[in-house]
């Protein structure tokens, strides 16, 4: 149940852009964007609800298909503090448990 | 506003022993959320309470137990300690009982000898 992440490691130079992917094999209820920094707690970034709706983040945005049990998270003209890991965590219909996936670690570099 | 907290932020146990984790909401949240996270992996859920009521639970054996009191404040307990128990663990708190934001506290580190 645990969704997979891609990729598992990206680096950028500041102002490019980047795409993290997550998918599933189970239908999704909800998806979780978190950004965890070395040594730091999970920041929340963004949540998408089934039937479309996203609650989140202004400068970061997301992208849910439900058909597909999918969903991106879009990193445009990154900045230095955009580093740290990735991790999605989704939310099966009825199971009352989010499950994250393995994180995909960014580095943004000068 | 504070945050959520967790006490304590280190602690060294060795195998058999048990332990107890202590987790306390943002003011106004009534859900709390248990997690372990190993090293290099995302946090794996563990339990979720609601109003002092057990919501949900992970696939973690039953020596992993919480709960949570009047005040929202919540322990998480593990008996038997093991080897593999090591690990970050996180309290997350949230308004209601659904997957709503969840906002993490700064962990516990166990390591387990």
């Amino acid at each position: 149940q645990q969704p997979v992440q891609s990729p598992q490691a990206v680096i950028l130079r500041e102002g490019e852009d980047a795409v993290i992917n997550c998918s599933s094999s189970k239908a999704l209820y909800s998806v979780h964007w978190y950004r965890q920094k070395h040594g730091e707690a999970p920041v929340f970034l963004m949540i998408l609800l089934k039937g479309g709706e996203q609650k989140g983040h202004d400068k970061i945005s997301a992208s849910f298909n439900e058909k597909k049990q999918q969903s991106s998270l879009y990193l445009t003209a990154s900045q230095l503090s955009y580093s740290g890991t990735y991790f999605c965590g989704t939310e099966i219909g009825g199971s009352e448990k989010l499950v994250f996936g393995k994180g995909t670690k960014l580095t943004v570099n000068p | 506003d504070a945050g959520v907290t967790q006490s304590p932020t280190h602690l060294i146990k060795t195998r058999g022993q048990h332990v107890t984790l202590r987790c306390s909401p943002i003011s106004g949240h009534k859900s709390v959320s248990w997690y372990q996270q190993v090293l290099g992996q995302g946090p794996q859920f563990i339990f979720q309470y609601y109003e002092k009521e057990e919501r949900g639970r992970g696939n973690f054996p039953d020596r992993f137990s919480a709960r949570q009191f009047p005040n929202y404040s919540s322990e998480l307990n593990v008996n038997a300690l093991l080897l593999g128990d090591s690990a970050l663990y996180l309290c997350a708190s949230s308004l209601d009982s659904g997957w709503e934001t969840q906002y993490f506290g700064p962990g516990t580190r166990l390591l387990v000898l």
